[in-house]
């Protein structure tokens, strides 16, 4: 089915390379998220994109990560001078948010799982 | 600051019999609760939501309790099969924010 999908799959790089993570949402989906998840965590939210609204960037962890969304659909996630502690499996989720948010539903893609040698 | 809190990492349990998992919250503005399950090397998908204008939603064999005066949710899946095994997330979310809060997740086991 039409689902998120995510690409790479995984991904093993050195550390200081800069690394670019892509998520195609479901189309007509106008809500998309990042997530990552480290070992033995949970879900830590990245960023929010809503439309052609400024981006919720309240979760990046530095300003090694940034994302786009392009034309309102595909979304890329870049971490430069990737470090070691930027290993988890990063997970993008899109959702049909309308108004106040009830009933919103996320979909996930399968994410990416990224190791910093 | 984990606003969402999974307190069991795992749970065993044998099949044909209920499995409760349990999510505790701090935040007293999240309105709306779901949880997720996760098999290995896929993403997690829905399974069911609870808005805090209720206690109670059910879903086939899924039921989601609400207590809010507790910041208490629990899932319970009755009756447990093999298949159910997977790692459940329960999250949350304000009605106000755009962030969901997510657990640290409960390994669930179903033992045949």
């Amino acid at each position: 089915g039409a689902g998120v999908s995510q690409s790479p799959s995984n991904k093993v790089t050195e550390k200081g390379k800069d690394v670019e993570l892509r998520c195609d949402p479901i189309s007509g989906h106008t809500a998309l998220y990042w997530y990552r998840q480290s070992l033995g965590q949970g879900l830590e939210f990245l960023i929010y994109f809503q439309g052609n609204s400024a981006p919720d960037k309240s979760g990046l962890p530095s300003d090694r990560f940034s994302a786009e969304r392009t034309g309102g659909s595909v979304s890329t996630l870049t971490i430069q001078r990737t470090q070691q502690e930027d290993s988890a499996v990063y997970l993008c989720a899109s959702s049909l948010r309308i108004g106040l948010g009830y009933q919103e539903t996320q979909y996930f893609g399968p994410g990416t799982r990224l190791l910093v040698l | 600051d984990q606003q969402v809190k999974q307190n069991s990492p795992s749970l065993s349990v044998q099949e044909g019999r209920i499995s409760i998992l349990n999510c505790d919250y701090t935040n007293s503005m999240f309105d709306y609760f779901l949880w997720y399950k996760k098999y290995p090397a896929e993403g997690p998908t829905f399974l069911i939501s609870i808005s805090s204008i209720k206690d109670k939603n059910e879903d086939g064999r899924f039921t989601v309790f609400l207590n809010k005066s507790a910041k208490h949710l629990s899932l319970h899946i009755v009756p447990s099969q093999p298949g159910d095994s997977a790692v459940y997330f329960c999250a949350a979310r304000s009605n106000t924010g755009n962030q969901f809060y997510f657990g640290t997740g409960t390994s669930l086991t179903v033992i045949p």
